[in-house]
This record gives C-alpha cells, sequence and structure tokens, in this order.
C-alpha cells in the first residue's frame, strides 16, 4: 500500500522556522518525483515546490522562492520541506505528493494526508 | 502560470442525476508529446485529494465508471452521470503539461 506520511507541521512566529517531513512507503521512493502542495483554510491548491527522485533537481513556486528548501534522503524515503522565513500567507495544510518523474507532462497521483501549519504572532 | 477556471463554484444535485463540472484553461494543454496532461481530483470533506481521472479521460484504478472526462485544446469537463451521497466535496482540475502546476479553483457538489 502506498503511503505518505506528513509531519512537522506547528504554530511558527512570522519570520520564524519550520521543518516539514514526508515519511514513503509502500513503493519505491527513488523512483519519483515528490512536490509540497499547500491548502489555506477553504481555499483552493498551490504547488509549493518539487524535488526530482534523485534529489539533484529541484522547483520552487515564485510565493516561496528563496525563502522555503527542497530536499530528500532516498536512504530513509523521506522528504523535507526547510521554511524560513515564514509569512502569514504560509499558514495551511501542507500535503506530499508523489510524481511519476520530475518536470511538465509528469503525472501527480497519490497523496498523503497533510500536516498543518500555522502562523500567528 | 497557466491559469485554470472552473465553473460552477457549486453543484447542488439531486440524488441519482446527473452533474457536470467545466475547466477552461488560459493557454492550450498540450504538451510538445502531443499528449494532455489534464487531470481531475475529489476532495471529500475532511480528506486529502485523490485523483479520478489523468490525461483527460482515464479513470484511475478504484474509480466509478459514473466518473467520466472529456475535452481537448482548453476546454475540459468532469460527468458524474448519477451522483451518489458518497460523490459529496470539492473537485478540482488540474494541469502537469507546463509547470507550475496550476489547479482550478474548484468546484462544490452538494447533494440538494
Amino acid at each position: 500500500e502506498v503511503r505518505l506520511v506528513e509531519s512537522g507541521g506547528d504554530l511558527v512566529q512570522p519570520g520564524g522556522s519550520l521543518r516539514l517531513s514526508c515519511a514513503a512507503s509502500g513503493f519505491t521512493f527513488s523512483n519519483y518525483a515528490i512536490h509540497w502542495v499547500r491548502q489555506a483554510a477553504g481555499q483552493g491548491l498551490e504547488s509549493v515546490s518539487a524535488v526530482s527522485d534523485n534529489g539533484l533537481l529541484t522547483f520552487y513556486g515564485d510565493s516561496v522562492k528563496g525563502r522555503f528548501t527542497i530536499s530528500r534522503d532516498n536512504s530513509k524515503n523521506t522528504v523535507f520541506l526547510q521554511m524560513d522565513r515564514v509569512r502569514m500567507e504560509d499558514m495551511g495544510i501542507y500535503y506530499c505528493v508523489r510524481a511519476d518523474y520530475y518536470g511538465p507532462g509528469s503525472l501527480i497521483d497519490f497523496w498523503g494526508q497533510g500536516t498543518l501549519v500555522a502562523v500567528s504572532s | 502560470d497557466l491559469v485554470l477556471t472552473q465553473s460552477p463554484l457549486t453543484q447542488p444535485v439531486t440524488l441519482g442525476q446527473p452533474a457536470s463540472i467545466s475547466c477552461n484553461s488560459s493557454h492550450s494543454l498540450v504538451h510538445k508529446d502531443g499528449k494532455i496532461y489534464l487531470n481531475w481530483f475529489q476532495q471529500r470533506p475532511g480528506q486529502s485529494p485523490r485523483r479520478l481521472i489523468y490525461k483527460v479521460t482515464n479513470r484511475d484504478s478504484g474509480v466509478p465508471d459514473r466518473f467520466s472526462g472529456s475535452g481537448s485544446g482548453t476546454a475540459f469537463s468532469l460527468k458524474i452521470s448519477r451522483v451518489e451521497a458518497e460523490d459529496v466535496g470539492v473537485y478540482y482540475c488540474m494541469q502537469g503539461t507546463q509547470w507550475p502546476l496550476t489547479f482550478g479553483g474548484g468546484t462544490k457538489v452538494e447533494i440538494k
């Protein structure tokens, strides 16, 4: 069974930092790219970041570029999202999502259950 | 970024009746490989999104055949032939033809 389990969501102050994790199981993790997609409360979905299967290629949405860093450890089947200089508008549920490969023309399929990031002073 | 516009915002439906959701793209979704990476996701209340349809018309394993996708170029639709109670939720179209991935604003399907 494919599983993606996010963790690390918490209450953070504006300007603070947070590190999200996504632990994968049930598939060959090193064969897949991984995305982070977020959803503000009652709102739609926004692509935040992505990492290639080998970790060498990364993508960031304009709203997080220069503040967030995505990485992965294939020996631990885990993807990380380091969130620095967090803003109010970063608040929401962060989903880890699997993709068949990295780049346009890829297909995302399976989503984790999400982890909640709250931002407040 | 490529913009996807969904309509309607809310779709009240009687059980057993059909429902249709439209998704229009600001630009053609034909990839350089000739395929169209337009997908549909269902998000039931309190759950994470689940993919229903990929590449316009392909239904995912386990998805009931009352769900169907169609479209080409910039206009796409998701149809539910006979709505059941378990279909309540928000439906999103999503494109993977260009990056960043973008999603439609969502259509809420509710029972009248």
